[in-house]
């Protein structure tokens, strides 16, 4: 049962917009709005960011977005803030035994 | 406020059973809609869900875990519990519990690091 596809890191200058892809298949990605997205700082609990693609939770920024297209969803970061550097996971609901599916993950970096 | 805290052994022996519980506080396992899990990352590696249970009865598991892992609940400590066995150094990682819907984990525990050495 493979992950989800992500890029392994993504960098970007403070105030700059960055995206992230997570690409998967007819079956989880394209296949339902299931999408989230976390964000995962060592030795801290992940956070939920974003979920059912484009819907984000209570207490988290604008800055933050979430879009999908076909296999792929991404997620955006506008005005990147020193804060944001950190590990990012998607995650999607699946049709079949493996239920929910987590991406490789991708290390964001300001510059 | 709704809050999941992981509990259990920090060390487990090779071929022996891992077990964690999860504390469900501000809220009942039973009352609460969706889905409880469990997640874990390897020492320098991704976030991997292991299994999930919905509030209503019916469990899920990770294809690649399914034979050695086994979700309950006790309703009467607002618990679930994770059971893992025949363990191996593989299955070193940080363990977290978590509430969730088909399309986000929203509440998650802290983490319990579970490290399986002799």
């Amino acid at each position: 049962q493979s992950a989800l596809t992500q890029p392994a890191s993504v960098s970007g200058s403070p105030g700059q917009s960055i995206t992230i892809s997570c690409t998967g298949t007819t079956s989880d990605v394209g296949g339902y709005n299931y999408v989230s997205w976390y964000q995962h700082h060592a030795g801290k609990a992940p956070k939920l960011m974003i979920y059912d693609v484009t819907n984000r939770p209570s207490g988290v920024s604008d800055r933050f977005s979430g879009s999908k297209s076909g296999n792929t969803a991404s997620l955006t970061i506008s005005g990147l803030q020193p804060e944001d550097e950190a590990d990012y996971y998607c995650n999607s609901y699946r049709s079949s035994s493996t239920r929910w599916v987590f991406g490789g993950g991708t290390k964001v970096t300001v510059l | 406020q709704l809050q999941v805290q992981e509990s259990g052994p920090g060390l487990v022996k090779p071929s022996e059973t891992l077990s964690l519980s999860c504390t469900v506080s501000g809220g009942s396992i039973n009352n609460n809609s969706y889905y409880w899990g469990w997640i874990r990352q390897p020492p320098g590696k991704g976030l991997e869900w292991i299994g999930s249970f919905y509030y209503s009865g019916n469990t899920y598991y990770n294809p690649s875990l399914k034979s050695r892992v086994t979700i309950s609940v006790d309703m009467s400590k607002n618990q679930f519990s994770l059971k893992l066995t025949s363990v191996t150094a593989a299955d070193t990682a940080m363990y977290y519990c978590a509430h969730h819907e088909p399309g986000g984990f929203d509440i998650w525990g802290q983490g319990t690091m579970v490290t399986v050495s002799s």
